[in-house]
C-alpha cells in the first residue's frame, strides 16, 4: 500500500480557512487520494477524493498536485465541529482496494 | 436513511472469555468491514465480508473471525480474549463497487478486557 505523510497536528482560528497537507510520493497512476476526519468520539466519515483534477463538494475543496505527489485538504471557513483528526488515504479501484489503510493523520484544533 | 449501527456500544470481558460484536449496514449496502483501533496502532483493517464471503483480510489473528449474514448483516468474533484486543471496534459498510467507493462508519464498539 502506498504511504502517505502528514502532519501529526495543527492548528487554527475558527472562520478561517485550513490547508491540510499530505505527501504521496509514491502514488501510483490508478490510485485516488481519499480524505476522511474522524471526530471526537464518532466513527470516521467521509470527506472527500480525486484522482487527478481538484475535486469540490459541500464539506471541502481538495487540491492535487499537477506531479500527483501531494495533495491539500482546504475546508474554507472552518468551525468548531472541523475539530477532528484527519486521515489522508491511498485507495486503488478493484475488489481488492477495498480497505482503507490510515496512518496517524493530522489533529486539527480549531481555536475560537 | 438511517447509518451503519453497532451493538453493544460499550462492552467488558475479562482475559480468556470470547465476544461477539455486530454490525447493521445501511441499507442496501453489501459490503462490510471491521477495523480495530487502539492509540498505540491507530486504525487497522481486520477484514471485509461481502455477499457473505470474505473478501480480504488483514494482518490479524486467528483468534479474529468474522461472517456476514444473507440481509448484508455481519458478526466479528474474538475468541480467548487477551489484554491487548482492548479496542475501538468499527464497522464500515458500502455499496462496493469496482471503482473506490465511499465507506460509512458505524460509531463502534468499546471493548475492555481486564
Amino acid at each position: 500500500d502506498a504511504k502517505t505523510t502528514q502532519p501529526n497536528s495543527m492548528e487554527s482560528n475558527e472562520e478561517e480557512p485550513v490547508h491540510l497537507p499530505c505527501n504521496h510520493s509514491t502514488i501510483s497512476g490508478t490510485d485516488y487520494i481519499h480524505w476522511y476526519r474522524q471526530l471526537p468520539s464518532q466513527g470516521p466519515e467521509y470527506v472527500i477524493h480525486g484522482l487527478t483534477s481538484n475535486v469540490n463538494n459541500r464539506m471541502a475543496s481538495l487540491a492535487i498536485a499537477e506531479d500527483r505527489k501531494s495533495s491539500t485538504l482546504i475546508l474554507h471557513r472552518a468551525t468548531l465541529r472541523d475539530a477532528a483528526v484527519y486521515y489522508c488515504i491511498l485507495r486503488d479501484k478493484g475488489w481488492g482496494a477495498q480497505k482503507l489503510v490510515f496512518g496517524q493523520g493530522t489533529r486539527l484544533t480549531i481555536n475560537p | 436513511k438511517a447509518g451503519v449501527t453497532q451493538t453493544p456500544r460499550y462492552l467488558i470481558k475479562t482475559r480468556g472469555q470470547q465476544v461477539t460484536l455486530s454490525c447493521s449496514p445501511i441499507s442496501g449496502h453489501r459490503s462490510v468491514s471491521w477495523y480495530q483501533q487502539t492509540p498505540g496502532q491507530g486504525l487497522q483493517f481486520l477484514f471485509e465480508y461481502f455477499s457473505e464471503t470474505q473478501r480480504n483480510k488483514g494482518n490479524f489473528p486467528g483468534r479474529f473471525s468474522g461472517r456476514q449474514f444473507s440481509n448484508s448483516r455481519s458478526e466479528m468474533n474474538v475468541s480467548t480474549l487477551e489484554l491487548g484486543d482492548s479496542a475501538l471496534y468499527l464497522c464500515a459498510s458500502s455499496f462496493r463497487t469496482e471503482i473506490t467507493d465511499t465507506q460509512y462508519f458505524g460509531p463502534g464498539t468499546r471493548l475492555t478486557v481486564l
